[in-house]
């Protein structure tokens, strides 16, 4: 069990519809990365936020939007779902002073 | 922007044998670390071992270690001993020390790795 907590683990939804993935962080963690891994591909990197504020963006398209709550869970919102947003979504926190990331169990997006 | 590239994008290895996967990358950095990710069936990332870019010794973790070559920005994962369990996705991964925003991990596109009995 990595400590990082995410919801739903799994969600079908239609195209065009708008969904909401949680994340709460391993305790103590302020820093939440999200990344979207699509079937047998890597992990790409969508945003990170530290603390409550964003801190980088990477390939995170204009549909979606996250945020951080002053409790350090955060929300991953896509909206306007199309087929190609099937994915399995990553929350991460940061831990150590090394900076490596553990990851959640991840919530896997099936848009019909 | 850093590139994490893994060449073999699947990999076989008997039970009891050892298995070598590759990694390469690219900075122009000189401060980072570098991290081994195993993906099971069960889609879970799980940290497998971790290399800081200005310590020279390789990194080991049990039947798990790295060649790491920086000058030629290259991040191996030696197996040994494999095990049924060890098969999975393996991801190579970087990530700056560089004090600025983000230090996000950049991942390559993973390894699949067999195991036969």
């Amino acid at each position: 069990d990595s400590g990082v907590t995410q919801t739903p683990k799994h969600l079908i939804t239609a195209t065009g519809q708008r969904v909401t993935l949680r994340c709460s962080p391993r305790s103590g963690d302020l820093s939440v990365y999200w990344y979207q891994q699509s079937l047998d591909q890597g992990l790409q990197f969508l945003i990170q936020y530290y603390n409550g504020e964003e801190r980088a963006k990477g390939n995170i398209l204009e549909r979606f939007s996250a945020q951080q709550f002053p409790d350090l869970h955060s929300e991953l919102n896509l909206s306007s779902l199309e087929l190609g947003d099937s994915a399995l979504y990553f929350c991460a926190s940061r831990g150590g002073y090394t900076g490596e990331l553990f990851f959640g169990e991840g919530s896997r997006l099936t848009v019909l | 922007a850093q590139t994490v590239t893994q060449s073999q994008p699947e990999m076989s290895v008997q039970e009891a044998e050892t298995v070598t996967l590759s990694c390469t990358y690219d900075t122009s950095e000189s401060d980072y670390y570098l991290f081994w990710y195993k993906q099971p069936p069960s889609r879970q990332m799980i940290l497998v071992i971790r290399q800081e870019a200005y310590k020279q010794q390789n990194a080991t973790e049990n039947r798990f270690s790295v060649n790491f070559q920086k000058a030629a920005k290259s991040f191996s994962l030696k197996i040994s001993d494999s095990q049924l369990g060890d098969a999975a996705m393996y991801f190579c991964a970087y990530r700056s020390n560089i004090n600025n925003a983000g230090n996000m991990l950049t991942f390559g596109g993973g390894t699949r790795l067999m195991v036969k009995p």
